[in-house]
């Protein structure tokens, strides 16, 4: 059974700096993995989507990369800033259903 | 932008009752989601529909029921609400295709049952 970790749980940093968010998968036959971010008391935004033959996906200040073979993904956010404090979820797409970590709440102080 | 729309954000039933949640996206996409979402749990899958009619059942479907009458809404279902139902529901669409594509989500229904 496909289970997705991310760690660490919370994370704070200060504005500016450029921080890794870690997501681990069980199971390496996927389909794709999404990062999303979530507001407090909010829906979820989808951030990127890297297909399994991708190896990296760029938006703006955000990059994400896939490993299949270790079972791993990273979401880079660089040049952090307080806007930024948000949940983000990592979610893998195994069986065209959505396999959704628990989520690592980020704190950007300014 | 693709839209996905809760018909409400908060809402307070009583152990019981029958409660519908509502969600219709605008963008023809054919694939829709219900997900609960509870601290420590994450995202849990209860139900899905690939087209109009059709359901699939989920992770955790037991209580629940859904509809789906026209393409663009999808009706989630509490036939006899719990307190162990008491949760952030969300909705979510996407265009279908070989794995899947990119998820939409609503802005979520915050359900108390008292």
């Amino acid at each position: 059974k496909q289970e997705v970790t991310q760690i660490p749980a919370a994370l704070s940093v200060p504005e500016g700096e450029n921080l890794v968010l870690n997501c681990s998968f069980t199971d390496s036959a996927i389909y794709n993995l999404q990062w999303f971010r979530q507001d407090p008391g909010k829906g979820l935004t989808s951030l990127l989507l890297i297909q399994s033959s991708q190896r990296e996906q760029t938006s703006g200040r955000l990059n994400a990369s896939l490993d299949k073979s270790s079972g791993r993904s990273t979401l880079y956010i660089a040049a952090s800033q307080p806007g930024d404090s948000a949940t983000y979820l990592c979610a893998v797409n195994a069986t065209n259903k959505l396999i959704f970590g628990t989520g690592t709440l980020l704190a950007v102080q300014p | 932008d693709v839209k996905v729309t809760q018909s409400s954000r908060y809402l307070v039933k009583r152990t019981g009752e029958k409660v519908f949640l509502e969600c219709v996206q605008d963008m023809d996409h054919e694939n829709m989601f219900w997900y609960r979402q509870d601290p420590g749990l994450g995202l849990r899958l209860i139900y899905f529909s690939y087209d109009v009619k059709m359901k699939e059942k989920g992770d955790i479907p037991e209580g629940y029921s859904v509809s789906r009458e026209k393409k663009e809404r999808f009706s989630l279902i509490l036939e006899s609400a719990s307190t162990n139902q008491t949760s952030m529901y969300l909705c979510a669409s996407s265009f279908p295709g070989i794995g899947g594509e990119k998820l939409f989500f609503g802005s979520g229904t915050q359900l108390s049952v008292l």
